[in-house]
């Protein structure tokens, strides 16, 4: 079965600091990829997707993720934090069968990013 | 741009009443969810919907939950007798490639 690990529930770091928030995922197949976003008080909101094309993966409001098969990871980063950015977020996977991307998601347990001023 | 929507925004209930959670999903997609995020856990697939039919569901999804799409639009989600468990926040999300989230509703059961 799919799984996916977010390492660090919480993580803080100033304005204009790099983001890194981490994201490994269990599957002999690489699955499809996926980063969304959930503000206070809102829906979750697709930062960005990787299916099997370009490694290296840029979303919206300046976040990137690079896909690492040799370490089944997905890390989102930014390189420059923002006040706006502190929210939760989720990395999520969906079984690469037949190249189709959707499907059922299995969401990591979430990474809550404070950003001090 | 489209969206999904969901309707209502928040919900209280007593123990034991049937609610009926509802969503309009963005209007050319085929595939459908639902899902629950617990308070301070992760979000949780409840169930997927494709040509009318449940499609795969979790062992969350058990016989007081059921789904429809009673005409062209909606998507329900109804729960036939709520627990206090049952409290959580409820996503509905539809896809046609890449899946898109309802704002969710707050279901609180008393």
């Amino acid at each position: 079965a799919q799984s996916v690990t977010q390492l660090g529930s919480h993580v803080s770091v100033s304005e204009g600091a790099l983001v890194l928030l981490r994201c490994n995922y269990s599957s002999s197949v690489p699955p499809y990829l996926f980063w969304y976003v959930q503000y206070p008080n809102q829906g979750l909101q697709l930062l960005l997707k990787y299916t099997s094309a370009a490694t290296l993966v840029k979303g919206i409001n300046g976040f990137e993720a690079e896909f690492k098969k040799s370490e089944t990871s997905f890390h989102l980063t930014k390189p420059s934090a923002h006040m706006s950015d502190a929210a939760e977020y989720f990395c999520a996977v969906i079984p690469n069968a037949g190249g189709t991307s959707y499907g059922k998601l299995t969401f990591g347990q979430g990474t809550i990013l404070t950003v001090h001023p | 741009e489209p969206e999904v929507t969901q309707t209502p925004s928040h919900q209280v209930t007593q123990m034991g009443q049937e609610v009926i959670l509802r969503c309009v999903p963005i209007s050319n997609h085929l595939y459908f969810y639902w899902y629950r995020q617990i308070l301070g856990q992760k979000v949780e697939f409840l169930v997927s919907f494709y040509n009318n039919e449940i499609s795969e569901k979790s062992e969350i999804f058990d016989d007081q939950f059921s789904v429809e799409r009673p005409d062209g639009s909606n998507f329900t989600l109804k729960i036939r007798s709520t627990k206090l468990e049952d409290s959580a926040m409820y996503f509905c999300a539809s896809s046609l490639g890449l899946t898109f989230f309802g704002p969710g509703t707050r279901l609180t059961v008393l």
